[in-house]
């Protein structure tokens, strides 16, 4: 079991370009979920997945987001045409199918926007 | 709506003394789940613990204990002879019946000085 991996752990882009970023969940876990984290704050819910489903998108997912989790197993999350204010840690999670489990989480994507 | 708070931004206590994390929620579900998690100056989220609304047995995990008292939507953390190893933001989370998405509260920065 490595645990949840992301990629890339930093990211510097201009204003306006577009980002995509992985994650990797742990292997047997069903469920994948991305949240953000600004500066001072908790975690955000933005998006969960069961399988290739995605399941619920937060508010805060605007159009210019996307994710997919194309065969269950890895998800991307992008983000198109970049503002100062998406400027945050993006976090991936998963865990186990079934009844609420504790979700596990990878070390984040930093995204500055510049 | 669920609502996580966190009433205490920062903490600082020196080495060995006892600290206790307060985390108070809202939600109007009969099911709901209660977790902790540790960010170290690492970055990453460690799960610490979950709880069930059916449950309101205290729990003691080595130094750490946790006390629900569902009369007060409470669920209040305590480190024992604190370590600076304990140095961290600590969240406190909530997800609703078969909502899995976690709602974070804005966490406790403790500082455990030597």
């Amino acid at each position: 079991d490595t645990g949840v991996s992301q990629d890339p752990r930093h990211k510097i882009t201009k204003r306006g370009q577009n980002v995509t970023f992985r994650c990797d969940p742990i292997s047997e876990h069903n469920r994948l979920y991305w949240y953000r984290q600004t500066l001072g704050q908790g975690p955000e819910f933005l998006t969960y997945f069961q399988n290739e489903a995605q399941l619920e998108k937060s508010r805060l997912l605007s159009d210019r987001f996307s994710a997919e989790r194309p065969k269950g197993s890895f998800s991307t999350l992008e983000i198109q045409r970049t503002e100062q204010g998406d400027s945050a840690m993006y976090l991936c999670a998963s865990s186990p199918a079934g009844l609420t489990y504790e979700q596990y989480f990878g070390p984040g994507t930093r995204l500055t926007v510049t | 709506a669920q609502k996580v708070t966190q009433a205490q931004t920062e903490i600082s206590v020196v080495e060995k003394e006892d600290v206790t994390l307060d985390c108070v929620y809202e939600t109007r579900d009969t099911t709901y789940y209660l977790f902790w998690y540790k960010q170290p100056p690492s970055g990453e989220l460690v799960f610490l613990i979950r709880r069930n609304s059916f449950d309101e047995q205290n729990e003691i995990s080595g130094r750490y204990s946790w006390n629900f008292q569902k009369s007060t939507s409470s669920f209040n953390f305590t480190i024992t002879a604190s370590q600076v190893v304990d140095s961290a933001v600590y969240f406190c989370a909530l997800s609703e019946g078969s909502n899995y998405k976690l709602t974070f509260g804005k966490g406790t920065l403790l500082t455990v000085n030597p």
